[in-house]
């Protein structure tokens, strides 16, 4: 159980263009998830907490406008990057909280290898 | 700042041994404390939570709480190599919100 999916997997885009991604949690729902980033051999670094039918909180330093975040149902959040430029290449992964269950467990997607050229 | 801080190793142990890994956060008021595994180019794995003090032991895991002290710990005993990995540490404030502060994680080596 509690299983997250992230789609794509790996995305090479020219620099210019803006990229989808998908995250759902398949065998639960979720209320809030989160999005995160992690350069090479550096920690994971907090992007935006993603709250289903409003708006997403963004960490500090992070533009709300590149990173455009939707979370429309229970299961499903995406984060589209837009206007990508290589220095926004980097691993992003998602993460979600059971709904109800009250612990604060994160069960964390596979991720998204970003590469923009 | 409410932070979590961990060694960041690498801790290096060999096959057969315990590998203990070491947390302390500062907000005194967290209540929710987590051990996540991360492989290389892989996200990471919830493998422990811990909400009281005391030891909480899944198979070769134990997670260890001691609120006095603020320090978190995880052992694993038998480490293979296939442990070999970043394990964080994370902790909830408090203040209501689920969202966690991890540690910049302890790289282990198990090395045969």
């Amino acid at each position: 159980g509690a299983v997250v999916s992230q789609h794509p997997s790996r995305v090479i885009c020219k620099s210019g263009t803006s990229v989808k991604i998908e995250c759902r949690s398949l065998d639960f729902q979720a209320t809030t998830m989160f999005w995160y980033r992690q350069f090479p051999k550096k920690s994971l670094m907090l992007m935006a907490t993603s709250n289903e039918g409003s708006k997403a909180t963004y960490e500090q330093g992070v533009e709300k406008d590149k990173f455009l975040i939707n979370h429309a149902s229970l299961t499903l959040s995406t984060l589209t990057v837009t206007s990508a430029h290589p220095e926004d290449s980097s691993f992003y992964i998602c993460s979600a909280i059971i709904s109800g269950r009250g612990l604060g467990e994160q069960f964390f997607g596979p991720g998204t290898r970003l590469t923009v050229l | 700042q409410k932070e979590v801080e961990q060694n960041s190793g690498p801790l290096s142990v060999p096959e057969g041994a315990i590998a203990s890994l070491n947390c302390t956060y500062s907000d005194r008021g967290s209540q929710s404390f987590f051990w996540y595994r991360q492989y290389s180019g892989k996200s990471p794995e919830l493998i422990m939570s811990i909400y009281s003090n005391g030891d909480k032991e899944d198979g070769r895991f134990t997670a260890q709480l001691n609120k006095a002290s603020q320090y978190v710990s995880l052992l694993i005993r038998d480490s293979q190599p296939s442990d070999s990995a970043t394990y964080l540490c994370a902790a909830i404030p408090s203040g209501g919100s689920y969202i966690p502060t991890f540690g910049r994680g302890t790289s282990l080596i198990v090395h045969p």
